[in-house]
């Protein structure tokens, strides 16, 4: 089955750079987009935009463009999430997930166990 | 962006008997929505997608139903294990974007 293990939680200071991954495991990793999910303290679930690992064709949401960077190496599997300054309203639980074999990611049934981010000065 | 408004906020069931909760989108997304029920500290998990097709392993007393913009997931024999927040997700038009959440509660 479809495993997905992204990294530990992270405490940085406002201004500091970030990379968080998401490793996918028992599916072929390329033909699989998959995305990423925000959920703020005691809030609910946001999409922030998707990734296809085969071509690493991206798509932001309006309101994460310019403020993270998706990435995906395919040769081993992992992909990437990406902050160049982080600030104190990224702090967050981010959670990466798969949808279907060579479809755009419209809904998913494996999700990562999530990574917390702690932004605090 | 398509707004997702779930309703009620939060639900209070007693054992075994039914729960209904409605999501309701701004603009009509077809038959392109989706549940998902996430208990606490642990991540989404997937109930129904296409409106209505149950996902792999879900019980069948979880069922959805709807279309355009008014949907409804009911959990017919409340269980102790269903406690939880109930999403709602639409991904007719990009971004894909949640409703705000249904807290289940045992009462």
């Amino acid at each position: 089955e479809v495993q997905l293990v992204q990294s530990g939680a992270e405490v940085k200071k406002p201004g500091e750079s970030l990379q968080i991954s998401c490793s996918g495991s028992e599916y072929i990793f390329a033909n699989y987009w998959i995305g990423w999910v925000r959920q703020m303290p005691g809030k609910g679930l946001e999409w922030m935009g998707s990734i296809y690992p085969s071509d690493s064709d991206t798509r932001y949401s309006p309101s994460f463009q310019g403020q993270v960077t998706m990435s995906a190496d395919k040769s081993i599997s992992t992909a990437y999430l990406q902050w160049s300054a982080l600030k104190a309203s990224d702090t967050a639980i981010y959670y990466c997930a798969v949808g279907e074999e060579l479809q755009f990611l419209e809904w998913s049934r494996y999700w990562g166990q999530g990574t917390l981010l702690t932004v605090s000065s | 962006e398509v707004v997702m408004t779930q309703s009620p906020a939060t639900l209070s069931v007693s054992p075994g008997e039914r729960a209904t909760l409605s999501c309701r989108a701004s603009h009509s997304v077809s038959i392109n929505f989706a549940w998902y029920q996430q208990t606490p500290g642990q991540a989404p998990r997937l109930l129904i997608y296409d409106a209505s097709t149950r996902a792999t392993g879900i019980p069948a007393r979880f069922r959805g139903s709807g279309s355009g913009t008014d949907f409804t997931l009911i959990i017919s024999s409340l269980q102790s294990e269903d406690v939880a927040v109930y999403y709602c997700q639409q991904y007719n038009n990009w971004p894909w974007t949640f409703g705000q959440g249904t807290k289940v509660e045992i009462k």
